[in-house]
């Protein structure tokens, strides 16, 4: 079955700073990626959508300025989180797939702000 | 209009018992209804989908009803066993990209032996 590796996950980063989280599809090739985000004991919400070699949308209320999305090859899409703080804390999961063979949720990242 | 409401927001049932979790939409446009369970520190693993040109899909232990009319879902579990508790998640999308989803609030089950 499809398989998506998130890296790492767990991280945590001084408020400030900036940290990246990779979405990897290992056995399958995604033309698309998507970011979502977790707060504790809450639902997940969609952050943004990314098409390899395309500039990622983000939904409303999201800052494409602070939560960088690169989607440069067919297998790996990037976020990071700009001069995190600590209510960027949360759990970060993407999924990939395509649109015939639907999409598969990575093992999520928790990222702590200090 | 976006939203997917989901009930109850836990739920306690005893070991053989049946697990039932609600949700309803408003958006008619949606038109793929996945079910996800999701372990403490994991990504959500989807458990079963149902589109709306059918009332009822079942696989395994775990059955999905449908009732268009009602813009309303359920997941019910059959057989209920402790190692079902966790977070179940309702969410809808458009058929044209399922992986667009909308998620319910989520219902934490505990299954109790």
């Amino acid at each position: 079955g499809a398989v998506v590796s998130q890296h790492p996950s767990r991280v945590i980063c001084k408020s400030g700073t900036s940290v990246k989280i990779e979405c990897r599809s290992l056995d399958f090739q995604a033309t698309t990626m998507f970011w979502y985000r977790q707060f504790p004991k809450q639902s997940l919400m969609l952050m943004a959508t990314s098409n390899e070699g395309s500039k990622a949308t983000y939904e409303q209320g999201v800052e494409k300025d602070k939560f960088l999305i690169n989607h440069a090859s067919l297998t790996l899409s990037t976020l990071t989180v700009t001069s995190a703080h600590p209510e960027d804390s949360s759990f970060y999961i993407c999924s990939a797939g395509t649109a015939n063979y639907g999409y598969t949720f990575g093992s999520g990242t928790r990222l702590t702000v200090v | 209009q976006q939203q997917v409401k989901q009930s109850p927001q836990s739920l306690i049932v005893q070991k053989g018992g049946i697990s039932i979790i609600n949700c309803a939409y408003e958006n008619t446009a949606f038109d793929y209804f996945p079910w996800y369970q999701q372990f403490p520190g994991k990504g959500p693993a989807l458990l079963i989908a149902i589109r709306p040109d059918v009332s009822e899909k079942k696989e395994g232990r775990f059955t999905i009803s449908f009732n268009k009319s009602a813009k309303q879902f359920s997941l019910h579990i059959m057989d209920s066993q402790p190692g079902d508790s966790a977070t179940y998640f309702c969410a809808a999308s458009i058929s044209g990209n399922t992986g667009k989803l909308i998620f319910g609030q989520g219902t934490t089950l505990q299954v109790k032996p």
